[in-house]
């Protein structure tokens, strides 16, 4: 059974770091893309940022190009999202999403449950 | 540029069929997209990809009641013998070059 389960958030003050993971099982990590996806509150989902199976490709939104950077660790199947220079409008249920295939540019076919950040001072 | 345009909300009785649009914009007719299922308080779920040509391969355990059909830049989700856990927010994805891009979602009421 593929399971995502997310972690690292939580409250931060505007200007601020934070390292959200994403430790997966149930299938063979490296050979799929994985993708962060955010929903704000009360408001539909966005796509935030890609990477393909072995990490050499990644594709971010450009909302947060400059600020975040998505990377993996396929010896611990392990997703994250580096996220600096946080503002309020980063605030937002953070969900990994499994990619069907390897390249960056694939379904969605499982996601994980999320982690709630918070840019607030 | 890749937009997807949803209604924002639908209603359908319980027992009865309904059909959840995604249109894509102009120039864009040819693309495949996917949908998604959002529960209240739940993570999203996957659904299916859907191709210009109406063909659909559906994720895991999907019921046999949601299917997908095509119509120009118009992809479509048809849900039927609606029941009360369809209740949910819906939402379609494609990608745009190196963007992923997704609809604004549709609201589902089932009355």
């Amino acid at each position: 059974e593929v399971q995502l389960l997310e972690s690292g958030g939580g409250l931060v003050q505007p200007g601020g770091s934070l390292r959200l993971s994403c430790a997966v099982s149930g299938f063979t990590f490296s050979s799929y893309a994985m993708n962060w996806v955010r929903q704000a509150p009360g408001k539909g989902l966005e796509w935030v940022s890609g990477t393909s199976g072995s990490g050499s490709t990644t594709y971010h939104a450009d909302s947060v190009k400059g600020r975040f950077t998505i990377s993996r660790d396929n010896a611990k199947s392990t997703l994250y999202l580096q996220m600096t220079s946080l503002r309020a409008e980063d605030t937002a249920v953070y969900y990994c999403a499994k990619g069907d295939q390897w390249l960056v540019r694939s379904d969605f076919d499982s996601w994980g449950q999320g982690t709630l950040v918070t840019v607030s001072s | 540029q890749l937009v997807l345009t949803q209604s924002p909300s639908a209603s359908a009785s319980l027992g009865a069929s309904v059909k959840l649009t995604c249109t894509l914009s102009s120039g864009h007719s040819n693309y495949a997209i996917a949908w998604h299922q959002q529960q209240p308080e739940k993570g999203p779920r996957y659904l299916m990809k859907l191709n210009s040509d109406g063909s659909h391969r559906k994720g895991d355990g999907i019921p046999d009641r949601f299917s997908g059909s095509s119509s120009g830049a118009e992809r479509n989700l048809i849900i039927s013998s609606l029941q009360s856990e369809d209740e949910a927010d819906y939402y379609c994805q494609t990608w745009d070059t190196a963007m992923g891009v997704f609809g604004g979602g549709t609201k589902l009421t089932v009355l």
